[in-house]
């Protein structure tokens, strides 16, 4: 099964709303990640946070984390129609050399 | 600077036959992945590599997918011979490995049809 289960599947926004998108785990981590992928692209990554970090920040992207939960979320504000895209998050689970386990995406649309 | 490299972005076949796909890592990654994306069960990891040796290759479908990693500028995964099922969208991604820190580049992917 996905380590990472993202929710809600589908999310549909105005533009210069907020975003908000979450991602459930199983079992221990070394760090949690973010990527976005565009239609018909490559995933690209987003930010990273690790274990012992309960909140990040990059650009209008806020990313938090809680162990005991097993679970994170994505914040994007402000959105803009390019925020457009499928994002997923990543876990690498403790031991895991380097292996990244993807969930299956959260689908987000933001209308102008 | 270049990005991961794949090749062909698009191939079409017809089952039974050989499909090499190929990937570049980015210069001064050591670890290199290779992906499966479908609607259906959502983006798998198929084998990866450090430092040019095989680590796990646990989501290989079955033995008609191998990869190889012959020197840390390139990698291939073949499939012989194909299935419609294995139509997908293959991505190709590298890192450095630092444990507990590791960020993927993916390339673009190769969209392959099998008819």
């Amino acid at each position: 099964s996905q380590q990472g289960e993202e929710d809600p599947q589908a999310l549909s926004i105005q533009e210069g709303e907020n975003a908000t998108m979450n991602c459930s785990y199983k079992t221990s981590i070394n760090n949690l990640q973010w990527y976005r992928q565009n239609s018909g692209r490559g995933l690209v990554h987003l930010i990273l946070i690790r274990s012992n970090e309960r909140e990040k920040h990059s650009g209008r992207l806020r990313v938090t984390l809680d162990t005991s939960k097993k679970s994170s979320s994505l914040l994007i504000t402000a959105s803009r129609a390019a925020d457009t895209a499928s994002y997923f998050c990543a876990t690498d689970a403790t031991g895991a050399n380097s292996k990244l386990t993807f969930g299956k995406g959260i689908t987000l649309s933001v209308r102008p | 600077d270049a990005g991961v490299i794949q090749s062909p972005r698009h191939e079409v076949t017809e089952m039974g036959q050989e499909v090499t796909l190929r990937c570049k890592p980015i210069s001064g990654h050591n670890s290199l992945f290779w992906y499966r994306q479908t609607m259906m069960r959502g983006l798998e990891l198929l084998i990866y590599f450090n430092n040019n040796v095989p680590i796990d290759d646990s989501g290989m479908p079955e033995d008609r997918f191998s990869a190889k990693m012959p020197n840390a500028s390139f990698s291939t995964l073949k499939i012989q011979p194909s299935e419609p099922r294995d139509s997908a969208v293959y991505f190709c991604a590298s890192s450095v490995w630092l444990p507990g820190a590791d960020t993927q580049y993916f390339g673009p992917g190769t969209r392959l049809t099998v008819l």
